[in-house]
């Protein structure tokens, strides 16, 4: 079974500063891969996803992730954050071979100090 | 147009006591999703619905757990002799026909928080 692991549980930033939140899975098939986001009150939104093609993906707002097959990796990064990015964020998986469900890591809450 | 809704928003209940949650799907969506979210964690993968047919429910934490969607639209997680453990947010995902090795965005709705006492 798969599984998807984030190594940040919180973060804090300062305005303007980078942001880079990693995110590891655990398959050895295909895999899409997604970074969803949940801001305070909001409910959860697909920020990007990757499929297949060029491995280094953009998102709305800024972000971007980069798939690393050879490390099992899908970073999320941001070069310059701002207040409103606040909100946590969770990376995902669907393992092609295992049906249309999404396996989340557990999360990361990132807070942006103006 | 109109999101994934979910109601209650908001449940408590004693332990033991039977509830039912309810999710409405964005118009159209075949496919709709359970998943639970304790508290601090991700959500996990309950179940999985094409139309009204429940395709996968290796997700579902014991048999107190029941989700049906008889038409095929409005899905309903039923509960039953709630414990503390159950109290987590459950949220439901909807989206449109996507073809055998195909991908297409799940939307998710509010979810319900259970608190149970």
């Amino acid at each position: 079974a798969q599984s998807v692991s984030q190594h940040n549980h919180h973060v804090i930033l300062s305005e303007a500063a980078s942001l880079e939140l990693g995110c590891n899975y655990s398959y050895g098939g295909t895999v899409n891969l997604f970074w969803y986001v949940q801001y305070p009150g909001q409910h959860l939104q697909l920020l990007l996803k990757y499929f297949s093609g060029d491995p280094l993906v953009k998102g709305i707002k800024g972000f971007e992730a980069e798939f690393i097959k050879s490390k099992f990796s899908f970073n999320l990064r941001k070069p310059s954050v701002q207040w409103s990015d606040t909100a946590e964020y969770f990376c995902a998986v669907n393992a092609q071979a295992a049906g249309n469900k999404l396996t989340f890591g557990g999360g990361t809450r990132v807070l942006v100090k103006p | 147009g109109a999101g994934v809704s979910q109601s209650p928003r908001y449940k408590v209940a004693k332990r033991g006591q039977d509830v039912a949650l309810r999710c409405d799907p964005i118009s159209g969506h075949v496919s709709l999703f359970w998943y639970q979210q304790a508290l601090g964690q991700g959500p996990e993968f309950l179940t999985y619905f094409q139309n009204e047919a429940q395709l996968d429910k290796s997700g579902l934490p014991s048999d107190r757990f029941f989700a049906e969607r008889p038409e095929g639209s409005v899905s309903t997680l039923k509960i039953q002799r709630t414990q503390q453990e159950d109290s987590a947010v459950y949220l439901c995902a909807s989206t449109s026909f996507q073809l055998a090795g195909s991908y297409n965005e799940q939307f998710f709705g509010p979810g319900t928080r259970l608190t149970v006492l």
